[in-house]
């Protein structure tokens, strides 16, 4: 059992509106990643958070963006809203560098109308 | 950059027997990580199995095990004795020992068990 918790678990937003995803990490994990799954895809990096700083991010534009919070647990927001944004976004917890593995949490499915 | 390859959208297999999902990626990196994930309906990612490219031996973890050919660049899932808990979608990803800890995806594979 990962520890990893998501919210919402579904969401359903118009185009043009802003949304907030949350994840909360597994104890003990200061890293959070996060990735957006396509119907018929595989997860996709978005970027990811050490120590509340930034630590990588994957091709995606700049109105999406996210938080690290002292607890480690993480935010990511997605401006002006497009209809190609509606997918499953997955949160994964690690240990930056002490650990191969990621723990993900249940997903937040997103649709945009 | 990195890419992964799984070419095989979908697979079935009777119950209790034996099946093998395909994957192949591409790397200039000589150390890396390579995984096989499963998501059932439930969405959330379950690591199957891991693989650290500097071991020769091939992972194994109770029915699953994987064949790992590192000149081929081949990593693909051997599931013995199937079971109907094993239907789910299985991504193959790659994962470099360098920066930040982003795993690279395949496009995955749905597995259909047979009762």
């Amino acid at each position: 059992e990962t520890g990893v918790t998501q919210s919402p678990t579904h969401l359903i937003k118009t185009r043009g509106q802003q949304v907030t995803l949350r994840c909360s990490s597994q104890s003990g994990h200061n890293t959070v990643s996060w990735y957006q799954q396509a119907l018929g895809q595989g997860p996709q990096f978005i970027f990811q958070y050490y120590r509340e700083e930034e630590n990588g991010r994957g091709n995606f534009p700049p109105r999406f963006s996210g938080l690290q919070f002292p607890n480690y647990s993480s935010e990511l927001n997605v401006n002006a809203l497009e209809l190609d944004d509606s997918a499953l976004y997955l949160c994964a917890s690690s240990i930056f560098q002490g650990s191969t593995e990621a723990f993900f949490g249940q997903g937040t499915r997103l649709t945009v109308v | 950059a990195q890419t992964v390859t799984q070419s095989q959208p979908e697979m079935s297999v009777q119950e209790a027997e034996t099946v093998t999902l395909s994957c192949t990626y591409d790397t200039s990196e000589s150390d890396y990580y390579l995984f096989w994930y499963k998501q059932p309906p439930s969405r959330q990612m379950i690591l199957v199995i891991r693989q650290e490219a500097y071991k020769q031996q091939n992972a194994t973890e109770n029915r699953f095990s994987v064949n790992f050919q590192k000149a081929a660049k081949s990593f693909s899932l051997k599931i013995s004795d199937s079971q109907l808990g094993d239907a789910a979608m299985y991504f193959c990803a790659y994962r470099s020992p360098f920066g930040n800890e982003k795993l690279t995806f395949g496009t995955g594979t749905r597995l259909t068990i047979i009762p």
